[in-house]
């Protein structure tokens, strides 16, 4: 069974560009999470889509955005980059997204913004 | 707000040793579910154990065992006989209440880097 795959692996941008960044979920599963992890500030939450709808979002700024597909397959966006975006970005999967289940995360997609 | 503290920065042990990670958590809802995860160099973020907030009985999983103690607010997790392969950054994570019902988040805590010595 194939995991959670995200893509790009790593992507180098510069300061003001625009981004985005795939993941496929795990066949079946219908909820995909996004989480920031960086040295200084850690795993921090982006959002949550389940069924193309987003239920949940972190404390991020417009500048991040993110859709899902019918297929579940899920995007994120970030405009305008900047140096404090480089991160390493993790998509996570689950069933339903339902409170308390297990998340199967990718290996990430690592962005440096020069 | 949830809040996930892992004190230890990192830590370096011989291999064959017992190590122990320790985690506390600040939440104010009575139902909540606790998780570690693992880190290996890849990337990705592995699935190890998730304890919801009724269950405080301890859990082992061979070399790996868990200590939940609400009246302490601490799920801490224990490698016994540690092993090279055992290196990782470990996280313990708290799925804090969504706003719509189901859709779940986790707070994460600073993460232990573990390193384990031949």
């Amino acid at each position: 069974k194939a995991g959670v795959t995200q893509t790009p692996r790593y992507l180098i941008k510069t300061r003001g560009q625009q981004v985005t960044l795939s993941c496929s979920p795990i066949s079946g599963h219908r909820s995909v999470s996004w989480y920031q992890q960086t040295p200084g500030q850690g795993l921090q939450f982006l959002f949550e889509y389940f069924s193309e709808t987003q239920r949940n979002k972190g404390n991020f700024p417009g500048r991040f955005s993110g859709r899902q597909f019918s297929n579940s397959r899920s995007e994120m966006n970030v405009s305008t980059l900047e140096l404090g975006d480089s991160a390493l970005y993790l998509c996570a999967s689950s069933w339903t997204g339902k409170y308390g289940g297990e998340l199967f995360f990718g290996e990430g997609s690592r962005l440096t913004v020069l | 707000a949830q809040k996930v503290t892992q004190a230890q920065t990192e830590i370096s042990v011989v291999e064959k040793e017992d190590v122990t990670l320790d985690c506390v958590y600040e939440t104010r809802d009575t139902t909540y579910y606790l998780f570690w995860y693992k880190q290996p160099p890849s990337g990705e973020l592995v699935f190890l154990i998730r304890r919801n907030s009724f269950d405080e009985q301890n859990e082992i999983s061979g070399r790996y065992s868990w200590n939940f103690q609400k009246s302490t607010s601490s799920f801490n997790f224990t490698i016994t006989a540690s092993q090279v392969v055992d290196s990782a950054v470990y996280f313990c994570a708290l799925s804090e209440t969504a706003i719509i019902q189901g859709a779940q988040k986790l707070v994460f805590g600073q993460g232990t880097r573990l390193t384990i010595n031949p």
